[in-house]
């Protein structure tokens, strides 16, 4: 069974720019979420998917935000980059309302921002 | 809202002897907990989690974890460490109630040296 993947593995931009970040999730698993993992920190809860709805949302702005398309793949897109969104964004999937599942994360795209 | 606490930042054990890695949660009602495994630049693997049942969790790679009701802890264990354990480790709860939201730990860096 192929796990979550992630793409790209790094990217790089600049202040100002839009980054896209993508997501598969394991086969069968309908939802899907987002995380940011600062270096030293960790991770931060930003966006849950499911059936193509986003159902909850972290503390972040609005310019963070994605979808998910009629496959359960998903999309984090982050506008107006500022330095402090350099980190290590995670995806995780589950099936939906399996509270007692974990979640299965991939490797991360690792964004850096000059 | 449901919380984890990760007492320790770092913990150093040597090789062959006991490691124990804390953690303590607050929720309301029942809670399921998960213990992840953080390689450098990889995701996080799932190591073990608490249901119901059994206070002792058996896990991988000889992982096992004590949920402990009263002192609403759910401390990671093994009983002889190996160099290979050493890592970012992260709690993580969920409770029943809520939007499906599962919060982490800020993490704890085991390192076992030879």
């Amino acid at each position: 069974e192929a796990g979550v993947t992630q793409s790209p593995t790094h990217l790089i931009k600049t202040r100002g720019q839009q980054a896209t970040l993508r997501c598969s999730p394991i086969s069968g698993h309908t939802s899907v979420y987002w995380y940011q993992q600062a270096l030293g920190l960790g991770l931060q809860f930003l966006l849950w998917y499911d059936e193509g709805e986003e159902r909850n949302r972290g503390n972040f702005p609005p310019r963070f935000s994605g979808r998910q398309f009629p496959n359960y793949s998903s999309e984090l897109n982050v506008n107006a980059l500022e330095l402090e969104d350099s980190a290590l964004y995670l995806c995780a999937s589950s099936l939906r309302g399996s509270l007692n599942q974990p979640q299965h994360f991939g490797d991360g795209t690792r964004l850096s921002i000059l | 809202a449901q919380s984890v606490a990760q007492p320790e930042d770092q913990v150093n054990v040597a090789e062959g002897n006991p490691l124990t890695v804390k953690c303590t949660y607050s929720v309301s009602g029942n809670p399921y907990l998960f213990w992840y495994v953080q390689y450098p630049n990889r995701g996080l693997q799932f190591l073990l989690k608490y249901i119901t049942g059994d206070n002792l969790v058996k896990g991988s790679y000889g992982f096992e974890a004590e949920f402990n009701k009263s002192q609403t802890s759910f401390h990671l264990k093994k009983p002889s460490a190996l160099v290979s354990d050493s890592a970012l480790y992260f709690c993580a709860v969920r409770a029943l109630y809520n939007n499906n939201d599962m919060r982490f730990g800020a993490g704890t860096r085991l390192t076992v040296k030879p």
